[in-house]
C-alpha cells in the first residue's frame, strides 16, 4: 500500500522562505512529484525527483532522500501569489500510478 | 494545443439522476487518468486507460461508476445513479507515458443534492 504525509497547514510571509515536507511509506517507488493547485483550479506540476538529492527551478526546490522515504519542497522569496496547496505524489514501482498525499495548504501573508 | 478539456465545468443535480462527466485528453498522450477530489480524501485515482483501454479500474468506488474511452480523443465517466456522497471535483489528467507528469484538466465540480 502507499501511505504519504503532509502537513494540513503552514502559514508563512512574503518575501520569506518556507519548507513543505513529505514522508512516504509505499510497496514501491519510482519517483516523487510535487504539483501545486490553486484554489478552485486544477493541480500543476513543480517537481521530480527520482534520484537522492536537490532539484533546483528557479525560487523553487525539490529534496529527496529515498532511504529516509523523505521529500521536501523548498519555496524562497515568498510571494502572495504562492497561497495554493502543494501535493506531494508518489509514482509506483510499474511507473504508471501516481498517489497523492493529502495536500499542504500554504498562506502567505503580508 | 489546448490543454486537456473537461465538461462540464460544473453540474448540480438531485440524487438518482444519472451524471456523464467528459474529457477531451492532450493529443498524442497515450495514458488517460480519472481522479476524484474531496476534502476528506483528498485526490484518489479511480482508474486510468492507456491507449484507450482500462488498465486499472480499482479506485472506482462501486458498481454505480463506469467509465469509457471510445476513442483516443474521447473518455467519459458515468456515475448512475448519482447519490449525495459523489459530490466532489472530478479532474482529468491526461500523460505520453506512464511516468511522465500529468496534465491535469480544469476538472468539474459535481453537486448531487
Amino acid at each position: 500500500g502507499q501511505n504519504i504525509d503532509q502537513p494540513t497547514e503552514m502559514t508563512a510571509t512574503e518575501g520569506a522562505i518556507v519548507q513543505i515536507n513529505c514522508t512516504y511509506q509505499t510497496s514501491g517507488f519510482n519517483g516523487l512529484f510535487w504539483y501545486q493547485q490553486h484554489a478552485g483550479e486544477a493541480p500543476t506540476f513543480l517537481s521530480y525527483n527520482v534520484l537522492d538529492g536537490l532539484e533546483e527551478k528557479g525560487r523553487f526546490s525539490s529534496f529527496l532522500s529515498r532511504s529516509k522515504g523523505y521529500s521536501y519542497l523548498l519555496l524562497k522569496e515568498l510571494q502572495m501569489k504562492d497561497s495554493a496547496s502543494y501535493l506531494c505524489a508518489v509514482i509506483n514501482n510499474a511507473g504508471n500510478m501516481l498517489t497523492f498525499g493529502g495536500g499542504t495548504r500554504l498562506m502567505v501573508k503580508p | 494545443d489546448a490543454g486537456v478539456i473537461q465538461s462540464p465545468r460544473h453540474e448540480v443535480t438531485e440524487m438518482g439522476q444519472e451524471v456523464t462527466l467528459r474529457c477531451k485528453p492532450i493529443s498524442g498522450h497515450d495514458y488517460l487518468f480519472w481522479y476524484r477530489q474531496t476534502m476528506m480524501r483528498g485526490l484518489e485515482l479511480l482508474i486510468y486507460f492507456n491507449n484507450n483501454v482500462p488498465i486499472d479500474d480499482s479506485g472506482m468506488p462501486e458498481d454505480r461508476f463506469s467509465a469509457k474511452m471510445p476513442n483516443a480523443s474521447f473518455s467519459t465517466l458515468k456515475i448512475q445513479p448519482s447519490e449525495p456522497r459523489d459530490s466532489a471535483v472530478y479532474f482529468c489528467a491526461t500523460t505520453r507515458l506512464a511516468s511522465d507528469i500529468q496534465y491535469f484538466g480544469a476538472g468539474t465540480r459535481l453537486s448531487v443534492l
